[in-house]
């Protein structure tokens, strides 16, 4: 079975700091690997995503996230976090050769001025 | 405009009366899902369709159905709402088939349907 989990509820970091927010998961086979992000009273938006290759990916927004197979995780990082990167931010799998997108319970980030 | 196009945005309703949420993409997209959002819970998959005609449950699809008879609009219907059934609502679509350069499988999402049942 798929699953998903973000282990924080929430992270706090100042504007300028580096962010991390973690992610892992557990798949058969392959995984397509999502973050998006919801800011409030809005749907979500595609981040980015890993499909094969590189383990580190760029995204939208300075965000890239990095693949690592032997510990089935897929943080999303930032170098410089900005007061408008906080919101929701949701990890998501997907299966090989399949078409159900599995979410994590979501991670709320604080960026304070 | 790419858009994934949800109404009502705000609904609130009384235990038993049906409604339907309204759902359409414009993007093309054969896969459409509808989720639902609740606190702690992330995001958990009602229904989804592949295709026109076809229609599978996801993992909470208790009280609620779904049609696909044309490809840009797939309706959740609440024949009988009960207050468990109040929560933030998704509608999201993309391209089936294999990956490809035009199609990376990300979900395309709608704003969101706050639905308050009492």
């Amino acid at each position: 079975a798929q699953s998903v989990a973000q282990p924080e509820d929430q992270v706090n970091v100042a504007e300028g700091n580096p962010l991390t927010v973690k992610c892992t998961y557990s798949v058969s086979g392959n995984p397509y690997l999502f973050w998006y992000v919801q800011y409030p009273n809005r749907g979500l938006q595609f981040l980015l995503k890993y499909i094969t290759g590189d383990n580190l990916v760029k995204g939208s927004y300075g965000f890239e996230a990095e693949f690592n197979k032997s510990q089935t995780s897929f943080h999303l990082k930032k170098p410089s976090a900005l007061v408008s990167d906080s919101a929701l931010y949701f990890c998501a799998v997907r299966r090989t050769g399949g078409f159900k997108t599995i979410f994590g319970a979501g991670t709320r980030l604080f960026v304070k001025a | 405009e790419a858009q994934v196009t949800q109404n009502p945005r705000y609904l609130i309703t009384v235990t038993g009366k049906k409604l339907t949420v309204t759902c359409s993409q414009n993007m093309n997209h054969e896969y459409m899902s509808w989720y639902r959002q609740d606190p702690g819970l992330g995001l958990r998959q009602i229904y989804y369709s592949m295709n026109v005609e076809v229609t599978d449950k996801g993992d909470v699809p208790e009280g609620y159905k779904v049609s696909r008879k044309e490809k840009r609009n797939f309706p959740l219907i609440l024949e009988s709402p009960s207050p468990n059934q109040t929560s933030l609502y998704f509608c999201a679509s993309s391209y089936g088939g294999q990956f490809s350069k035009g199609n990376t499988g990300e979900l395309f999402f709608g704003e969101g349907s706050r639905l308050t049942v009492l």
